[in-house]
């Protein structure tokens, strides 16, 4: 088993700041992944994380707004711009060994005002 | 493309009661499916899996079949607790390599409310 910590847990930040969230995975990992989780939502993957290269981004999601970082095998940041109220939302990151298992972060609950 | 459907929600039964929340699915390849359970302020966890057709996933007593040939993967739990009130998602993963590897999709999710 995998288990993964996040950094914040939450914040509240004013509309045209970033954010930075950071997944931390206690043992090394083949895949990371980010979700969003409006509220009230279901979750919507964002994006691979790929260690040592560009994340993999889904429709709709693009670099500019989510810039990723993967440095190694247990560690990725997600980077919330130019933040809007609709960027409130719970952000997971997940990783894992394989198809069949992943495993999540406890998630970071943002406000934007 | 990938999708899944749940059943609308919420769910509110009494404790004891009988628990079933569909899950159909649509898919590219040949999926893994997945139960996870989200309890109040807390993160994904993940229930039960199964990886082929015909395997029957179970913990906490939880149980979920895939049929692939109605291409479902129901919740089910014969006796409720108040502790199992939490929300639920279904969720796929293809094994159809490349950039889907690992990557899931989720049901909207089901609230479900044990009352004693």
């Amino acid at each position: 088993s995998a288990v993964i910590s996040q950094k914040p847990s939450r914040d509240i930040c004013q509309r045209g700041t970033s954010l930075t969230i950071q997944c931390q995975v206690d043992s090394q990992v083949t895949m990371m992944f980010w979700y969003r989780q409006q509220p009230g939502q279901s979750l919507t993957l964002i994006a691979t994380a790929n260690q040592g290269s560009e994340a993999t981004y889904e429709s709709g999601f693009v670099i500019d707004k989510f810039p990723i970082s993967r440095p190694n095998l247990t560690f990725s940041t997600l980077t919330v711009s130019n933040m809007s109220p609709e960027d409130s939302s719970i952000y997971l990151c997940s990783g894992g060994q394989s198809q069949e298992t992943q495993y999540f972060g406890p998630g970071t609950r943002l406000l934007v005002l | 493309g990938n999708s899944v459907t749940q059943m609308e929600g919420p769910v509110t039964l009494s404790e004891e009661a009988f628990l079933t929340i569909n899950c159909t699915y649509t898919a590219t390849g040949y999926p893994s499916l997945f139960w996870y359970v989200q309890y109040p302020g807390e993160g994904l966890q993940l229930l039960l899996k199964a990886t082929k057709a015909d395997d029957k996933g179970s913990n906490k007593g939880f149980e979920a079949t895939y049929r692939k040939e109605t291409t479902s993967f129901h919740l089910e739990k014969g006796s409720v607790q108040v502790s199992d009130s939490a929300v639920y998602f279904c969720a796929l993963s293809t094994n159809a390599g490349g950039t889907s590897y690992g990557k899931l999709t989720f049901g909207q999710g089901t609230i479900l409310t044990v009352h004693p």
